[in-house]
Order: structure tokens, then C-alpha cells, then sequence
């Protein structure tokens, strides 16, 4: 079965510290992945899909095949950044559908 | 653009009434509209999926006589909870996308909270 697990519920890191949320998955087949985020008292939106290859605020995902993850990265963490973040991936087989992580509560701490 | 609002935003209703959640995209013609629950510090489950005039697509587990989904127009779909008890108590998300299935980009609503006394 498709399974994104996100090992880490909490991180705190210090405002200008690089950051590192973990995503790993199971899929039988190329994934489509994605990072969402819910700042505080805002709705989900999407931060970045893997096939975009882009940096968005600062942050990159680089999809990994061989470890089967797609880690949130960030090089210098700002206090705005604090927020919700929940790593996904679209089941194609079966029933589509966005399968979505546990998700990982950053803190950044001024 | 791409907003898509959620009505109420919370309900409180007493057990074994019916209550109605609305779904609208408020500048674009949602196809394929999604309803998700999310229980406290837990993650995002799907709960079904609806296309404009069509029958909404339950995930397994999800009892459709309970939780019936109607997508009327393109820009409205609706969440009712029949009969409902306190183990209905959550927060329901709704999310929108412009085309069919899942490849397109859904924008999410600002959820529900329901509670059930």
C-alpha cells in the first residue's frame, strides 16, 4: 500500500539554523510528491511538488528514488517558517487520490 | 485567486441530528472537489471525492448513508452528517481542483469543526 511517513511529529530548530523535515515513502512505481504547509490559523496550501524542481521561500525537496524519500530542506531557517508541514504523494493506482504523512510541527526559535 | 471557502467554519449539534457543511470555490469552476477528516494531531484522511453531476467516490471504511456528499454545480459541494454521534466530532476539510482526478492542484478550504454533544 502507498504510505508517506514522516518520522519526526515535532522539530525545533534556532532561526538562522538549516532545517531538515524527513519524508519517506512507499510506492510501487513513480511517485508524484509534494510538500504542504498550514501556518497558524491558515489553510493547507501546497509549498512544492517534486516535478517542479523549484525553491519556494527558501525551501527544496529533492526526490530520491534509491531511499525512497523527499526530504523538506531549508539552509537558514526564519521565524516565519514555523508552521504545520505535511508531506503527500498521489496515488494513481486504484482510487486517486493525495495520501498525506503525519506531518512534522518546525518551530523556529528567535 | 483559487480561494475556496468552507460554511461554518464550526457547528456544534446535539446527537442524532443531521448537519450540513458547504464547499465553494469562490473564483473557479471546481471539477473535482475532495472532502477530508482530520482528527486531533493526527493527519489528513480522505474521505471522498466528488465530480461535478456524478456520485461521490467513498474511500473504504467511509459509510456513505452517513456521510452524503452531493456536487451539484462547479462550484459548490456539500457534507452532510446524518444522525451524528460524538465519534463524528472532527475537523472537515474540503479541497477543490480545476480538472478530474488528482493531478491537478487542489486548494484547500479552511475546514469545519464539527462537535456532536
Amino acid at each position: 500500500a502507498q504510505r508517506v511517513t514522516q518520522p519526526e511529529k515535532l522539530l525545533s530548530v534556532f532561526k538562522g539554523a538549516p532545517v531538515e523535515l524527513k519524508c519517506n515513502y512507499s510506492y510501487s512505481g513513480s511517485p508524484e510528491l509534494f510538500w504542504y504547509v498550514q501556518y497558524s490559523r491558515q489553510r493547507l496550501q501546497l509549498l512544492l511538488r517534486h516535478i517542479s524542481r523549484e525553491s519556494i521561500k527558501g525551501f527544496t525537496a529533492d526526490l530520491n528514488k534509491g531511499e525512497t524519500s523527499f526530504h523538506l530542506k531549508k539552509p537558514f531557517a526564519q521565524e516565519e517558517d514555523s508552521a504545520m508541514y505535511y508531506c503527500a504523494l498521489i496515488q494513481i493506482q486504484g482510487a486517486q487520490k493525495l495520501v498525506f504523512g503525519q506531518g512534522t510541527r518546525l518551530t523556529i526559535n528567535p | 485567486g483559487a480561494v475556496v471557502s468552507q460554511h461554518p467554519s464550526w457547528v456544534i449539534c446535539k446527537s442524532g441530528t443531521s448537519v450540513k457543511i458547504e464547499c465553494r470555490s469562490l473564483d473557479f469552476q471546481a471539477t473535482t472537489m475532495f472532502w477530508y477528516r482530520q482528527f486531533p494531531k493526527q493527519s489528513l484522511m480522505l474521505m471522498a471525492t466528488s465530480n461535478e453531476g456524478s456520485k461521490a467516490t467513498y474511500e473504504q471504511g467511509v459509510e456513505k448513508d452517513k456521510f452524503l456528499i452531493n456536487h451539484a454545480s462547479l462550484t459548490l459541494s456539500t457534507l452532510t452528517v446524518t444522525s451524528a454521534h460524538p465519534e463524528d466530532s472532527s475537523f472537515y476539510i474540503c479541497s477543490a481542483s480545476y480538472g478530474l482526478g488528482v493531478g491537478y492542484e487542489q486548494y484547500f478550504g479552511p475546514g469545519t469543526r464539527l462537535t456532536v454533544t
